[in-house]
């Protein structure tokens, strides 16, 4: 079974502070993304990554940067932690293989409250 | 762009009934895939099943299966049977124009409750 997980459920971070939210997969995905959810909003995404080292923007990535040294983890990371970042994040990863349907893996979100 | 719409914000079903969650979408790529996915209370995303546009039939997996309507661009998720454990937020998601599995747009969500 693929497994992503992230390293925290739970976190509480102070306004400007630099934050991190680590990602790791275990099935060798080629593909990971970091996704932030909030009500009546949906899931979007942030930032996308298709191999070490490269990273695409997503449809939000102010205010967010993104690090994947390693093809099993890839880390978000907020700069200078504002309130209006207080959200649910999800980390996603799949396969890039040509063919396959391209199901995305999730991990079990972090919720990040900003004060 | 791809565009993804779940009209119903919430749905109620009893226990061992079957149920209807709809989606429609808008897409100017001829070959194209659907995935939905299931958000129990818990957080974590998991995937139900896919559709491609040109398959033949319906998709199908146990309890779930997919009303694909390619005509409407309808791929409606029927989930037979309910179980309390089908509570949860479901939502409906698209590859974005090019073939490509990489980005996903996906729809605001259905949330289900299963009554006993």
């Amino acid at each position: 079974d693929v497994k992503v997980t992230q390293s925290s459920r739970y976190l509480v971070k102070r306004t400007g502070e630099k934050v991190f939210l680590e990602c790791v997969q275990d099935m060798d995905h080629e593909n990971m993304f970091w996704y932030r959810q909030d009500p009546g909003l949906g899931l979007r995404l942030i930032y996308f990554s298709y191999d070490v080292k490269m990273k695409e923007k997503g449809d939000i990535p102010e205010g967010y940067s993104v690090s994947r040294e390693k093809k099993e983890r890839f880390s978000l990371i907020l700069e200078s932690a504002s309130t209006n970042q207080t959200s649910m994040y999800l980390c996603a990863s799949s396969s890039g293989l040509a063919g396959l349907k391209g199901e995305q893996y999730f991990g079990p979100g972090t919720r990040l409250t900003v004060t | 762009a791809q565009k993804i719409t779940q009209t119903q914000p919430g749905m109620f079903v009893q226990e061992k009934e079957a149920v209807t969650l709809d989606c429609t979408y808008d897409t100017s790529d001829p070959s194209y895939g659907l995935f939905w996915y299931k958000q129990p209370s818990s957080g974590e995303m998991i995937f139900l099943i896919y559709q491609g546009s040109y398959d033949q039939q319906n998709a199908t997996e146990g309890r779930y299966s997919l009303n694909f309507q390619k005509a409407r661009k309808s791929a409606n998720l029927v989930i037979s049977a309910s179980q309390l454990g089908d509570s949860a937020m479901y939502f409906c998601a698209i590859p974005p124009v090019g073939g490509s599995n990489y980005k996903l747009t996906f729809g605001k969500g259905t949330l289900l409750t299963v009554n006993p």
